[in-house]
């Protein structure tokens, strides 16, 4: 089955150490969506690419980065992760923007020590 | 621009009885709209979409949802709950122009009591 992929699951990592989350899809499509989830809250959009053009949202805080090497790959750097920053964090994917659903992976669950 | 609200934050219901998640949106233009779900520690599963066919939408799982552009209402309704639905639903609003992303409402967590 196509399918949004995230790994890890869950990631642990201490205050103020690099990390890095990643998305992988079989969809072959155009966007890919980073969005942070907090407990108990509806998903928040850090940013998107459609294709290689990347779109910041304006409140995404500048620790917070993104690549994607190629269509099937997305990844989310945080530079020095705190402690307010620990979340589920989701990749999704669509066709197009616009009015197009949104594929949602199962997500990675990051705590901070 | 465009907002979502979802009535209510909490609805608990007995199981084989019907489901009735209410939300409502607001757009500038023709908007698409979606309920999702999300089960604890999961993803966001799509659960149906409406995208200016038919007012009437079916879902999976024996979930629908009426447009009514009068009421700027998208409910999610089900005519008997199981279990298995207890979860988190998001009301989600599109506008079908521009490349704006989705604006989810603040969910809806369902509680199913046996």
């Amino acid at each position: 089955d196509a399918m949004v992929i995230q790994n890890p699951r869950y990631q642990v990592t201490q205050f103020g150490k690099p990390v890095t989350l990643s998305c992988s899809q079989t969809l072959n499509h155009n966007v890919m969506y980073w969005y942070q989830q907090k407990s108990s809250q509806a998903p928040k959009l850090l940013f998107h690419y459609y294709d290689k053009d990347f779109n910041n949202e304006a409140d995404t805080p500048d620790n917070f980065q993104s690549r994607r090497p190629n269509t099937s790959f997305c990844f989310l750097d945080i530079r020095s992760p705190g402690l307010g920053d620990a979340a589920m964090y989701l990749c999704a994917t669509s066709a197009t923007t616009g009015n197009q659903p949104q594929h949602f992976g199962d997500g990675t669950r990051l705590s901070i020590l | 621009a465009q907002s979502v609200t979802q009535l209510d934050s909490h609805v608990s219901v007995s199981e084989g009885t019907p489901v009735l998640l209410r939300c409502n949106y607001s757009s500038s233009y023709s908007p698409s709209l979606f309920w999702y779900v999300q089960h604890p520690n999961k993803g966001l599963q799509l659960l149906l979409k409406y995208t200016s066919a038919a007012t009437l939408v079916k879902g999976i799982n024996g979930f629908e949802a009426e447009f009514k552009k009068s009421e700027t209402s998208f409910h999610l309704t089900k005519p008997s709950a199981h279990m298995s639905d207890a979860a988190e639903y998001f009301c989600v609003v599109s506008e079908a122009r521009g490349r704006r992303a989705l604006t989810f409402g603040s969910g809806t967590r369902l509680q199913v009591q046996p």
